[in-house]
C-alpha cells in the first residue's frame, strides 16, 4: 500500500489566490515527520515546510502553511497569495520513526501546480 | 550554505555501458541518498549510506550499486546500463539524527538517457 498519497496530478490557480495541495499518509508509527518539497522545471528539490507528528501547532513558513489533521492522516500544503514562480511540481514526503532515528523518506507521486496570471 | 553537487546535469550513454553518477556534499553530512524520479512514480530510493564504506539497499536497488570511499562523496553505479534506467537521478544528504527536523538537501539532479 502506498504510504504517501497525492491524489491531484495537476492543479490550476490564479495569481494571488490561495491553493491547497492534498497529501494523505499511512503509518502505524506514533512518531513521524512530514515534509513538503517544491521542484521547479529546472529540477532541483527545494524544501518548503516540515511538520512533526507531536507538534501541537500547524507549521507555517511565510506563504506556506500545513493543514495537519492527525486523525485523518492528512498533511495538506496551503500556499497563500500564489505567485507565478510557484508553478512547479510539489512533493509530500514522510519520515517514519522517532526524531532520533535515521532519516529515510518516502515520497508521494507529486502534484503539478500551474499559476496563471 | 548547504551544497550538494552532482557531476552532470545531462548524460547520454549506451546500453551495456558502465555508468558512474557522482555526488559530492560539502556539509560534512553522514547520511547520503540516491533516488530516481519517474513521471507518475515520484522519487524512489535506490541506495543510501550512513557512513563511509557503509551502504544499505533502498526500495529499488536492482541494477545499481554504490560506493562511498570518502564522507563527502557518494557514487551511483549502473553496472550494465539498460534503457529502463533512463530517468532523473537525485542525490541528497542529511546530518545525523540531531538534525532530524532538517530536510534532506538535494543536488540539481542528473537526467540520464540510455540509448
Amino acid at each position: 500500500a502506498q504510504k504517501i498519497t497525492q491524489t491531484q496530478p495537476g492543479m490550476f490557480v490564479q495569481e494571488k489566490e490561495a491553493v491547497t495541495l492534498d497529501c494523505t499518509y499511512d503509518t502505524s508509527d506514533q512518531s513521524y515527520g512530514l515534509f513538503w518539497y517544491k521542484q521547479p522545471s529546472s529540477g532541483e528539490m527545494i524544501f518548503l515546510i516540515y511538520q512533526g507528528s507531536y507538534d501541537e501547532q500547524n507549521a507555517t513558513e511565510g506563504r506556506y502553511s500545513l493543514n495537519f489533521q492527525k486523525a485523518r492522516k492528512s498533511a495538506n500544503l496551503v500556499i497563500s497569495a500564489s505567485q507565478l514562480g510557484d508553478s512547479a511540481m510539489y512533493f509530500c514526503a514522510m519520515r517514519e520513526g522517532p526524531d532520533t532515528g535515521f532519516q529515510k523518506l518516502v515520497f508521494g507521486t507529486g502534484t503539478r501546480l500551474l499559476v496563471s496570471p | 550554505d548547504v551544497k550538494v553537487t552532482q557531476s552532470s546535469r545531462y548524460l547520454v550513454k549506451r546500453t551495456g555501458e558502465k555508468v558512474f553518477l557522482e555526488c559530492v556534499q560539502d556539509m560534512d553530512h553522514e547520511n547520503m541518498f540516491w533516488y530516481r524520479q519517474d513521471p507518475g512514480l515520484g522519487l524512489r530510493l535506490i541506495y543510501f549510506s550512513y557512513d563511509v564504506k557503509m551502504k544499505e539497499k533502498g526500495d529499488i536497488p536492482e541494477g545499481y550499486s554504490v560506493s562511498r570511499e570518502k564522507k563527502e562523496r557518494f557514487s551511483l553505479i549502473l553496472e550494465s546500463a539498460s534503457t529502463n534506467q533512463t530517468s532523473m537521478y537525485l542525490c541528497a544528504s542529511t546530518p545525523p539524527a540531531q538534525g532530524i527536523r532538517q530536510p534532506q538537501h538535494f543536488g540539481d539532479g542528473t537526467r540520464l538517457s540510455i540509448l
